[in-house]
């Protein structure tokens, strides 16, 4: 069986500020961990994924995410904080078979 | 780039009334989910299938919900009858299958039944 947790429901940062989403999975098999994001009244857009690659993955919007695999974590960063990041986001993780289990979601706010 | 479509976008019924939601995974995808999302539950798996197959649809309440893969461009999500806990938004999101690759999630079709 596969979970993930996410340790803050809810985050609120200064725009310019580094952004930090904290993940922890648990999984019985080598994971594949994503994290996407929703826009409010908006369908879920995928950030970025961990397939056993690099640990460290690189997604879009300037998001990065560093799996460890000794601390079961898969933390979401970005170095500065805009406007437009302002959502929910949600740290998901897939095992063998195919289903996505999802986190409860954080959701940012970004201060002007 | 490619999209999920899911059609309706939006949906207002009676309680009673059987609901049918569509969702027209990407060409070439073989794995394809329902899910569901609402404020208190979050997004729960409801079902899914791999090469039109399903594999899994325990999350679904099999009473009232049923869900199908006719051929591979259509996927449906079927309430009948209807009822006002059903109200929620409802995910579909296809895949090639390999838990490497992700999903592509469609915008939903917000169900609201009173």
């Amino acid at each position: 069986a596969q979970s993930v947790t996410q340790l803050d429901s809810h985050v609120s940062v200064s725009e310019g500020t580094p952004v930090l989403l904290r993940c922890n999975y648990s999984s019985s098999y080598s994971p594949s961990l994503f994290w996407y994001v929703q826009h409010p009244n908006k369908g879920l857009q995928l950030l970025l994924k961990y397939t056993s690659a690099a640990t460290l993955v690189k997604g879009i919007n300037g998001f990065e995410a560093e799996f460890k695999k000794s601390e079961t974590s898969f933390h979401l960063t970005k170095p500065s904080a805009h406007m437009s990041d302002a959502a929910e986001y949600f740290c998901v993780v897939s095992s063998n078979d195919y289903k996505l289990s999802f986190g409860a979601g954080t959701t940012v706010t970004v201060r002007a | 780039d490619a999209r999920v479509t899911q059609t309706p976008r939006h949906k207002v019924t009676e309680m009673g009334q059987e609901v049918t939601m569509r969702c027209q995974p990407i060409l070439g995808h073989n794995t394809v989910f329902w899910y569901r999302q609402t404020m208190m539950q979050g997004l729960e798996l409801l079902a899914y299938f791999r090469n039109r197959a399903p594999l899994d649809d325990s999350g679904m309440p099999k009473d009232r919900f049923s869900a199908e893969m006719p051929d591979a461009t259509l996927a449906t999500l079927k309430i009948q009858p209807s009822e006002p806990r059903d109200s929620a938004v409802y995910f579909c999101a296809s895949g090639w299958g390999g838990p490497d690759y992700g999903y592509t999630f469609g915008s939903g079709t917000r169900l609201t039944v009173v």
